[in-house]
């Protein structure tokens, strides 16, 4: 068990629809990270959070948003779903930017 | 992964040993992380250099040189259960390379 805690494990959800993906970092941890992962997929960097405010953002799309709360807990938000979108989410987190992250055991999205 | 390259796949036999390379063209270098993911799990940390050299850790070792971009990650006495896939990330930069997919063959 990492200390990362992600919910829910599974999701499915139709296209055109909304869903948000919640991310319990570990304790003490400041940083939290969000990649996708698709099928047989590298895992492709989305956003990263520290102390509640954006560091650093990746190849995430306009319809994807993302935000770190003041409890460090964190949540993705996903719109206008599309088939292409389904994937495996998994959230990260380190103490600070550079050491090593820890990740959770992620969210499966499948969009019909 | 952005200006991170390493092979695709590899495969090696149970018992010998296998180095899994990465180079890596990203500034403001701060070090390097390996981790491990077996297929739909989460990946998992296995090492991380700052300092050019080999890091030894059981059975798995990690080597950096910095001057030249380079990594690589060396399993010996490969077990089956080291069929996964090898990520390298540049730390400070939370991209990942595509990884590289280690089949052991027994």
């Amino acid at each position: 068990d990492s200390g990362v805690t992600q919910t829910p494990k599974h999701l499915i959800t139709a296209t055109g629809q909304r869903v948000t993906l919640r991310c319990s970092p570990r304790s003490g941890d400041l940083s939290v990270y969000w990649y996708q992962q698709s099928l047989d997929q590298g895992l492709q960097f989305l956003i990263q959070y520290y102390n509640g405010e954006e560091r650093a953002k990746g190849n995430i799309l306009e319809r994807f948003s993302a935000q770190q709360f003041p409890d460090l807990h964190s949540e993705l938000n996903l719109s206008s779903l599309e088939l292409g979108d389904s994937a495996l989410y998994f959230c990260a987190s380190s103490v600070e930017v550079d050491n090593k992250a820890f990740f959770g055991q992620g969210t499966r999205l499948t969009v019909v | 992964g952005q200006n991170i390259d390493q092979p695709t796949e590899m495969t090696a036999t149970e018992g010998a040993i296998v180095q899994i390379n990465c180079t890596y063209q990203t500034s403001g270098f701060n070090g390097l992380f390996w981790y491990q993911q077996h297929a739909g799990e989460a990946p998992t940390f296995l090492s991380y250099n700052v300092l050019d050299g080999l890091e030894e850790k059981g059975r798995f070792s990690s080597f950096l040189s910095r001057s030249k971009g380079y990594s690589y990650l060396l399993l010996k006495e490969l077990q089956m259960k080291d069929s996964a896939s090898y990520l390298c990330a540049a730390a400070g930069k939370s991209t990942f390379g595509d990884g590289t997919t280690l089949t052991v063959k027994p």
